[in-house]
């Protein structure tokens, strides 16, 4: 299995410029998620996803769109970027959390908005 | 709502010192609480988790101790090694609002580094 894999892992965007961050799993995960981790804030909740088509924001979902055609896939979208989402973004998949399931987490995509 | 607080880095060990970070957290009802490592360049790898209180979560001779008449979980490690070092993240699981689903919500972080 190749686990969580994330693309690109590197990318500068200018101003206003739009982006579709890469996730997928392997691992047959219900759960789905993407988080940006900022110097001293630790990790963020962006969105979320319980399955195909189910989708939910998180505690910092403005500026970003993801969608959940399947399971596999977990694609963050930027419509317009702003300086404020250079950021580090994770993607994360679990099996359905209803108890104490690991999540497994990508190796990260480096954002810079010029 | 929900916070984890982990001692502020950034951490400078030698080579088989001892190891504690410090981790509590404010939560309703009875989290699950994790530790995860993150090393340079890698995504987080959970090393260790606690379901319940008084469970003892280790791995890699790490170990943390899930507390709750004080609301923490310090990772500890007796010895610790060059390859230790890295950034090690509290966590908490917690439920989110729609379709009983739950997230993980992080302390900041600490940085660890060891020394030959």
């Amino acid at each position: 299995n190749a686990g969580v894999t994330q693309t690109p892992k590197f990318q500068v965007l200018k101003t206003g410029q739009s982006m579709t961050l890469q996730c997928a799993q392997d691992m047959n995960h219900e759960y789905m998620s993407w988080y940006r981790q900022d110097p001293g804030m630790g990790l963020r909740l962006i969105h979320y996803s319980v399955g195909a088509g189910i989708t939910d924001q998180g505690e910092v979902p403005n500026g970003y769109n993801v969608s959940r055609s399947t399971t596999e896939d977990f694609p963050l979208r930027l419509l317009s970027a702003a300086p404020s989402q250079t950021s580090v973004y994770f993607c994360a998949s679990s099996y359905r959390l209803a108890g104490h399931n690991e999540q497994f987490f990508g190796p990260g995509t480096r954002l810079t908005v010029l | 709502g929900n916070s984890v607080t982990q001692m502020e880095g950034p951490v400078t060990l030698s080579e088989e010192a001892f190891l504690t970070i410090n981790c509590t957290y404010t939560a309703t009802g009875y989290p699950s609480l994790f530790w995860y490592v993150q090393y340079p360049g890698e995504g987080l790898q959970l090393l260790l988790k606690a379901t319940k209180a008084d469970d003892k979560g280790s791995n890699k001779g790490f170990e943390a101790t899930y507390r709750k008449e004080t609301t923490s979980f310090h990772l500890e490690k007796g010895s610790v090694q060059v390859s230790d070092s890295a950034v090690y993240f509290c966590a908490l699981r917690t439920l989110l609002t729609q379709g009983g689903s739950e997230k993980l919500v992080f302390g900041k972080g600490t940085k660890l580094t060891v020394n030959p």
